[in-house]
């Protein structure tokens, strides 16, 4: 089945703990990204990457890093997490071609307290 | 770069009663125009999409959207709604960047 597994679902942790967000897909796309989802902003991306070793910043990328190492796997990283990066986080992965969807995980709610 | 506006952050509606959700964008290239659809607790996904050709698309589940160039917009509609459409809608653009831009989402609930 074609899909984009993130890890946690769910997660809580302390201001300044470094955690990081797993994303896979199994649908050798190119192109992957990571978006947060604030009520009333809709999703904003925070890092996007072309393909592998190709990062580049979206529109919200402060207190965020990625890597992209292997084709399938797109992890977030919050070195330093902070309350305001309270969040809904997706990723979602699509071909190179500009006429496709993208198709997303099921999200990871982080509450950073 | 391209931009999306939701004209409606929330709409009510009666069980079989129609709606329209309104999504206008900016761009001065060449777009590609989806709405997406996010159950609760649940992740995004693709309701229907416009590439090219017909401006009307229609999903497999009753919805239909509409391309207009002339007036930058892609509206959302179905003529009758079930309960089970409650959801948040986000209207999405893409063109030559690769970049997907949301609109702010539209809340639906639907009333028996």
């Amino acid at each position: 089945e074609a899909q984009v597994t993130q890890n946690p679902r769910y997660l809580i942790t302390v201001t300044g703990k470094k955690l990081t967000v797993t994303c896979s897909q199994n649908m050798n796309h190119e192109y992957m990204s990571w978006y947060r989802q604030d009520p009333g902003l809709g999703l904003r991306q925070i890092y996007y990457s072309m393909n592998v070793e190709v990062t580049d910043k979206g529109d919200v990328p402060e207190g965020y890093k990625v890597s992209r190492k292997e084709k399938r796997n797109f992890p977030l990283i919050l070195e330093s997490p902070s309350p305001n990066q309270t969040s809904l986080y997706f990723c979602a992965s699509r071909t190179g071609r500009l006429n496709t969807e993208a198709f997303f995980g099921q999200g990871t709610r982080l509450t950073v307290v | 770069a391209q931009s999306v506006t939701q004209l409606d952050s929330q709409v009510p509606v009666f069980e079989e009663a129609p709606v329209e959700l309104r999504c206008n964008y900016s761009s001065s290239v060449s777009v590609y125009l989806f709405w997406y659809v996010q159950y609760p607790n649940q992740g995004l996904q693709l309701l229907l999409k416009y590439l090219s050709g017909s401006t009307l698309v229609e999903s497999i589940n009753g919805f239909e959207a509409e391309f207009n160039k002339s007036q930058t917009s892609f509206h959302l509609r179905k003529p009758s709604v079930h309960i089970s459409d409650t959801a948040e809608y986000f209207c999405a653009v893409t063109s030559n960047d690769y970049k997907l831009s949301f609109g702010a989402g539209t809340t639906v609930t639907v009333r028996a």
